[in-house]
């Protein structure tokens, strides 16, 4: 069976500091990968999603950047942190065709300080 | 962009009531699909259902569909405290190889 694992599951940091965090699936392969971000209370903001090795579409001008060095290793960073980056990050994956559904991991709350 | 908005934003009601929750969207659309997320967590893969259908049903969970109006339901039958949780639509795009876009969800509070 699939799964899908995101670390870590919470992170203090302060402005300026950089980031990374990291999402991996295991059990399928060529999936269609994605970050959202989910403000308190609110929806899903897609960031960025990938069909591939190396492709990375961005959805939002931001202070964040995506990257798939891997089949199954999606990773989001930044250079340096801004207030404004802080939230709760949800990676997710599915096999990329109409109508399939998305898979998520427990996501990683991010609080910048 | 977000296309589905659910109605209504929050939702309290008792146990073994029935909670109903709405969702509109905007363009046509190929699937809308529910998903549930506990307070903290990821989202959950509740129901799929397509365009050409207008009602599907699994276990407690009913869905309607009706693309004229692009609206959604979704019913929760004699609900638990468990049913606790924000509940998003999301809809795929023909041609959208699997993207979705979600709703700002409703969040259902259920009182034993």
């Amino acid at each position: 069976s699939q799964t899908i694992h995101q670390w870590p599951a919470t992170l203090v940091q302060p402005v300026g500091s950089p980031l990374s965090l990291e999402c991996t699936v295991e059990g399928t392969s060529n999936p269609n990968l994605y970050w959202y971000r989910q403000a308190a209370g609110r929806g899903l903001q897609l960031l960025f999603y990938s069909v591939g090795i190396g492709q990375i579409s961005s959805e939002v001008p931001q202070n964040l950047s995506a990257s798939r060095p891997q089949d199954r290793q999606f990773i989001l960073s930044s250079k340096k942190l801004l207030l404004s980056d802080s939230g709760f990050y949800l990676c997710a994956w599915n096999l990329g065709q109409d109508g399939q559904p998305q898979h998520f991991g427990d996501g990683t709350r991010l609080s910048i300080l | 962009s977000q296309q589905g908005e659910e109605d209504p934003q929050a939702l309290s009601i008792q146990e073994g009531e029935n909670a109903t929750m709405n969702c509109s969207y905007k363009t046509s659309i190929n699937n809308l699909q529910w998903y549930r997320q506990n307070s903290g967590r990821g989202l959950v893969h509740l129901i799929l259902i397509r365009s050409n259908e207008r009602e599907k049903h699994s276990g407690r969970l009913r869905v309607t569909l009706d693309t004229s109006k692009k609206s959604s339901s979704l019913l929760i039958t004699a609900s638990r405290a468990a049913d606790t949780a924000s509940y998003f639509c999301a809809t795929a795009r023909w041609g959208s190889q699997g993207n979705l876009i979600f709703g700002k969800g409703t969040k259902l509070s259920v009182k034993p």
